[in-house]
């Protein structure tokens, strides 16, 4: 089975600036997909971006992107220019064709926390 | 833009009662999802609706028992309430099964079994 382990539970950034959070996955699969949520103190999941595991090129969405090394089994995201409304829950997800229902496997989370 | 949709937002229950956890989504989807979130943790999969007509367990199924009333309608139902399903529920949907389809989420239910 899948897991995938964020190893930060929480962490801090000053606004305007760049922060990392990690993600690493373990898989035997070639053929997957990885998402980054975000979950708001409102708790509804958002989509922030997803990496189809066959491109090497790395996913951006706006202020967001990720930096993918599939050989080493690692999905970090990249928030650039921080905001406060930035502040929420990450959660890294792992999702094949493999699995029952092709579900998500979540990682534990990160607590984003944005200083003004 | 309502998406997906859940009912209720909040629950108490007693051990032993039963209930039953509503969800529609209005984007045409075939796929519709249940799944748990935990203190602390990433979701996990109850069950999962391919299509209309369909139910197959995820990876948390025990104590639970699904509906895929119609297209829009994905039920989910406890019939003995217990501690160990005190939790927060969510709802999901996607075009379809395969992993390049987005899954969209309700904003959960939060249900506390006494």
């Amino acid at each position: 089975a899948q897991t995938v382990t964020q190893s930060q539970p929480e962490m801090s950034v000053q606004e305007a600036e760049t922060v990392t959070l990690s993600c690493t996955y373990d898989t035997s699969e070639s053929d997957y997909y990885l998402f980054w949520y975000k979950q708001p103190p409102s708790r509804q999941m958002i989509l922030v971006i997803r990496q189809e595991a066959y491109k090497q090129q790395n996913a951006t969405e706006n202020r967001f992107s990720v930096n993918f090394q599939k050989a080493a089994k690692s999905f970090s995201l990249k928030i650039s220019d921080s905001q406060l409304g930035d502040a929420a829950m990450y959660f890294c997800a792992y999702r094949s064709p493999f699995n029952a229902g092709n579900m998500l496997t979540f990682g534990g989370g990160t607590r984003l926390m944005v200083k003004p | 833009n309502a998406g997906v949709t859940q009912t209720p937002k909040f629950q108490v229950l007693k051990t032993g009662q039963s209930m039953t956890l509503q969800c529609a989504q209005d984007m045409n989807h075939n796929s519709m999802y249940w799944y748990r979130q935990d203190p602390g943790m990433g979701l996990r999969l109850i069950y999962y609706s391919a299509s209309e007509g369909t139910t197959d367990k995820g990876e948390v199924p025990n104590g639970y028992n699904v509906s895929r009333l119609n297209k829009r309608e994905f039920s989910l139902r406890l019939e003995s309430a217990a501690p160990s399903q005190t939790s927060v529920y969510f709802c999901a949907s996607s075009q379809g099964l395969s992993p390049k389809n987005i899954q969209y989420f309700g904003a959960g239910t939060r249900l506390s079994v006494l």
